[in-house]
């Protein structure tokens, strides 16, 4: 069964230090999106992407968070400088069509819990 | 705007116990209700997408119902091994985003 693979699992790192984070889709899907969920609280879209294109990216701290999908595949998201505050599970998910494809349906990768000191 | 709510925010049961959580929503355009399972420290699992009004699906002992306002999930004689958060997500018509509820937190006790 097809999955979304994330690396690392865990992270911990101190504050002001550099941390980049790596997503795979399922093959074939066009459209990847990376959350971010804070324990007891559903995920709240970082940014999301169309092929190699950002289509979103309104909630994303651009002041030190930076998201890549070069050949429109793999992705990476990067914080620099990491704030005490940005510990979280970062999440990523990918869906076959986006563009706003009804009922189009977001699988999830095992997420990268990030825990900065 | 665009809002879902989920209650209760966390639910106890004992094995055999059968019970709803409950997904309230208010989007411009439904385009799809998403319901996920996520075990604590991994992502969330999909189960189900509804699309319209009275539209139902079940997978084992879950059962997914769908109407203009809310959706609820139907948990029959559930056992420990259904103890998780359970997430609400909506596809939103005018902007096409995704919201998702805070979960219900569901306990079975053996």
């Amino acid at each position: 069964e097809a999955e979304v693979a994330q690396s690392p699992r865990y992270k911990i790192t101190e504050k002001s230090q550099a941390v980049a984070f790596w997503c795979d889709p399922i093959s074939g899907h066009a459209t990847l999106y990376w959350y971010r969920q804070i324990l007891g609280q559903g995920p709240e879209l970082l940014v999301q992407f169309q092929d190699e294109s950002v289509v979103d990216d309104s909630q994303l701290p651009k002041d030190r968070f930076s998201a890549e999908r070069l050949k429109g595949v793999d992705s990476t998201l990067k914080i620099q400088p990491a704030e005490l505050g940005d510990s979280a599970m970062y999440l990523c998910a990918s869906s076959l069509r986006g563009g706003g494809a009804q009922g189009d349906t977001q699988y999830f990768g095992p997420g990268t819990r990030l825990t900065v000191l | 705007e665009d809002q879902v709510t989920q209650s209760p925010e966390a639910l106890r049961l004992q094995e055999g116990e059968s019970s709803s959580l409950n997904c309230s929503y208010t989007v411009s355009g439904l385009r799809g209700l998403f319901w996920y399972r996520q075990d604590p420290g991994k992502g969330p699992e999909f189960l189900f997408t509804l699309y319209s009004a009275g539209e139902e699906k079940e997978k084992e002992r879950l059962k997914a119902t769908l109407t203009k306002k809310e959706s609820f999930l139907h948990i029959t004689a559930p056992k420990p091994e259904d103890s998780a958060t359970y997430l609400c997500a909506v596809q939103a018509g005018g902007t096409y985003k995704y919201i998702f509820g805070t979960g219900t937190r569901l306990k079975v006790l053996a």
